[in-house]
């Protein structure tokens, strides 16, 4: 069965500084992978996606990903964190052809002055 | 890019009455639809799927009976919360695939946030 890992609950990381949020997956064979971003009381934007081709995938807002099979991994990372980056982060996991999405349990990030 | 609406953004009803949420795709037709259900600070659960012409696919735990879905044209997906209790509060989120391209898109609706008092 598919399934989504984010084992931080929440990460808190200063304004300015680089940001990485941890992703691992389960799935028998390469899966479709996103990660997305929501805000309180908001719906969810997407960031980037992950389908095939390049391992490091590059998103809005200046998010990147990196595609690792050998680690079941999506990690998703950005340089220089801004204050409004704080927020909710999922990383997901669909299935080709199949179109259904399985969330992880999400990473709140604080960013802090 | 594609857009699903939903409405209402919100609201609030009594204990025992039903809510009807509609789901929305705006510039593109949608078959298939998702809804989740997403309690404060968690993630957000698979509940159905919506099937347009066809009858709803649920998620194992999840009331036919409670939750009823209609899928009533290519555009349009309603969920129906029946007899609501405040168990049933929750932010309630649809999606639709952008099907007919290569690479299979969720685009997802702002959200509904149900409180039932």
């Amino acid at each position: 069965a598919q399934s989504v890992t984010q084992p931080d609950i929440h990460i808190t990381v200063s304004e300015g500084a680089s940001l990485e949020l941890r992703c691992n997956y389960s799935y028998g064979a390469t899966p479709y992978l996103f990660w997305y971003v929501q805000s309180p009381g908001q719906g969810l934007q997407l960031l980037l996606k992950y389908f095939s081709g390049d391992t490091l995938v590059q998103g809005i807002k200046g998010f990147e990903a990196e595609f690792k099979r050998s680690q079941s991994s999506f990690n998703l990372r950005k340089p220089s964190v801004h204050w409004s980056d704080a927020a909710e982060y999922f990383c997901a996991v669909g299935a080709p052809g199949g179109f259904k999405t399985i969330f992880g349990a999400g990473t709140r990030l604080f960013v802090k002055a | 890019g594609a857009v699903v609406s939903q409405h209402p953004s919100w609201v609030i009803c009594k204990s025992g009455t039903s809510v009807k949420i509609e789901c929305r795709s705006l510039d593109f037709q949608a078959t298939t639809m998702f809804w989740y259900r997403q309690f404060p600070k968690q993630s957000l659960m698979l509940m159905a799927t919506s099937n347009e012409g066809s009858k709803a696919t649920y998620e194992q735990g999840v009331e036919k009976d409670k939750f009823l879905i209609n899928h009533a044209s290519l555009t349009l997906s309603t969920l129906t919360v029946t007899s609501a209790h405040p168990e049933d509060s929750s932010f309630y989120i649809c999606s639709a695939p952008l099907a007919g391209v290569a690479e299979e898109t969720q685009y997802f609706g702002p959200g509904t946030r149900l409180l039932v008092l």
